[in-house]
């Protein structure tokens, strides 16, 4: 089965600019999470959907931070405006539902300059 | 704050020694466990899982851990590893409708 794709690979911006990330599941997985992954450390759920609702956004920090998973498919997150603590991995996963082994994209390694 | 600790930042061992990795959680109530590997270059995959039943579970390339509620503990072990054994392992809990991670170990195996 195709994994999880994610887009870009890389990005690197300005403080203050905008940024979005895309994420394609794996298809039928109801379930998807985007974490930030920050060097020397684990991975910090942000949002969960469960098909397109949102079941968890309580570590998004709402005032930059959006996320949508429109027709409970592909997910794009954004960040608007973008800070230099952002610099991180953000990490898409996806699992057929919730508490069900993650699949995990290669991530976008995100610079803020 | 429900929290998942992961108590050794690098380990570092010769090929055939073996392995024990340690993962501690605080949540209360039911729990789902996972151990998670990262190999340089390469995207997260699930190690192991256990939901319920034997606390005994083994995963691929020979893992195994060891659920034990009255410690809050689900340690990974490993009893002889290899060069390609070499990798980042993170411990992941699900409870209450929340997903957390632990901070991950960073195992080296020398050849």
């Amino acid at each position: 089965e195709a994994g999880v794709a994610q887009s870009p690979r890389y990005k690197i911006i300005e403080k203050r600019q905008s940024v979005a990330f895309w994420c394609n599941p794996i298809s039928g997985h109801a379930t998807l999470y985007w974490y930030q992954q920050i060097l020397g450390q684990g991975p910090k759920l942000l949002i969960q959907f469960q098909n397109n609702g949102v079941v968890d956004d309580s570590q998004l920090p709402k005032d930059r931070f959006s996320a949508e998973r429109l027709k409970g498919v592909d997910s794009t997150l954004k960040i608007q405006p973008a800070k230099l603590e952002d610099s991180a991995v953000y990490l898409c996963a996806s699992s057929l539902t919730f508490n069900q082994p993650q699949h995990f994209g290669d991530g976008t390694r995100l610079s803020i300059l | 704050a429900q929290s998942v600790s992961q108590h050794n930042h690098h380990v570092i061992l010769s090929e055939a020694a073996s392995l024990e990795l340690g993962c501690n959680y605080s949540y209360g109530g039911t729990v789902n466990l996972f151990w998670y590997v990262q190999y340089p270059g390469q995207h997260l995959q699930l190690l192991l899982k256990y939901f319920s039943g034997d606390p005994l579970v083994k995963g691929i390339k020979g893992f195994e851990a060891e659920f034990i509620k009255s410690k809050f503990s689900f340690n990974l072990r490993k009893p002889s590893v290899q060069w390609s054994d070499t990798a980042e392992y993170f411990c992941a809990v699900t409870g209450n409708n929340d997903m957390r991670f632990g901070a991950g170990t960073r195992l080296t195996v020398k050849p």
